[in-house]
């Protein structure tokens, strides 16, 4: 049972262009999410949050918006960077869960 | 301050063998979590220590364990292993309480021949 999905293992976008990473989860327990990147042979990289109560947080070329009702969210970055180019790892908590749960990731590919 | 230290970073044993991977979380946190990742099955919880005492546990068998001790560090322990237990495995610590970022080490990389 897949409670965090990104259905896109993959994401090409040209550098100085918008990247939209989407997550879809089906889980009402979650209570705040979390993006994060990583490198292959690393660990994750924590890159932002969003609590249930908000719809929309930003982090300099970052941006998670929240849409509760479609238990949706989505990560924006922009402009985006070769540098950018990693896994994204959408991921799902809750403050009386104790665990993450993490979507399959999406290869996001910057090309100069 | 120091991040989070997994030891030892890469690991080969043979099938049937025990195998004990050490964490050392950021200084202060209380939560310790292992996450085993695979190509075919993504990111996957084992389970959370807290204050030395189990509190969350995911779907693995009996053959995965842990402890926490006093001091918040943290080892998992996987006894006769089996090929498919080849993976990268993660640790990451948080404060645990309340909206809490996680935050891994570089992982160990177990491989089974």
């Amino acid at each position: 049972d897949q409670q965090v999905k990104q259905n896109s293992p993959s994401l090409s976008v040209q550098e100085g262009r918008i990247s939209i990473l989407n997550c879809d989860y089906t889980n009402s327990m979650f209570d705040y999410f979390l993006w994060y990147k990583k490198y292959p042979a690393e660990g994750p990289t924590f890159l932002i949050s969003i609590s249930s109560i908000k719809d929309k947080n930003e982090d300099g070329r970052f941006t998670v918006f929240l849409n509760k009702s479609a238990k949706h969210l989505s990560l924006h970055i922009v402009p985006s960077q070769p540098g950018d180019s990693a896994v994204y790892f959408c991921v799902a908590g809750g403050t009386s869960y104790g665990k993450l749960t993490f979507g399959q990731g999406t290869i996001l590919t910057v090309h100069p | 301050k120091a991040g989070v230290t997994q030891t030892p970073r890469y690991l080969i044993k043979t099938r049937g063998q025990q195998v004990t991977l050490s964490c050392s979380p950021i200084s202060g946190h209380r939560s310790v979590s292992w996450y085993q990742q695979t190509p075919g099955q993504g990111l996957q919880f084992l389970f959370e220590y807290f204050s030395e005492t189990q509190r969350n546990k995911g779907n693995f068998p009996g053959r995965f364990s842990g402890r926490q001790f006093s001091n918040s560090r943290s080892e998992m322990n996987v006894s006769t292993l089996e090929l498919g237990d080849s993976a990268l495995y993660l640790c990451a610590s948080s404060s645990g309480q309340g909206i809490a970022v996680y935050t891994f080490g570089s992982g160990t990389r177990l491989t089974v021949v």
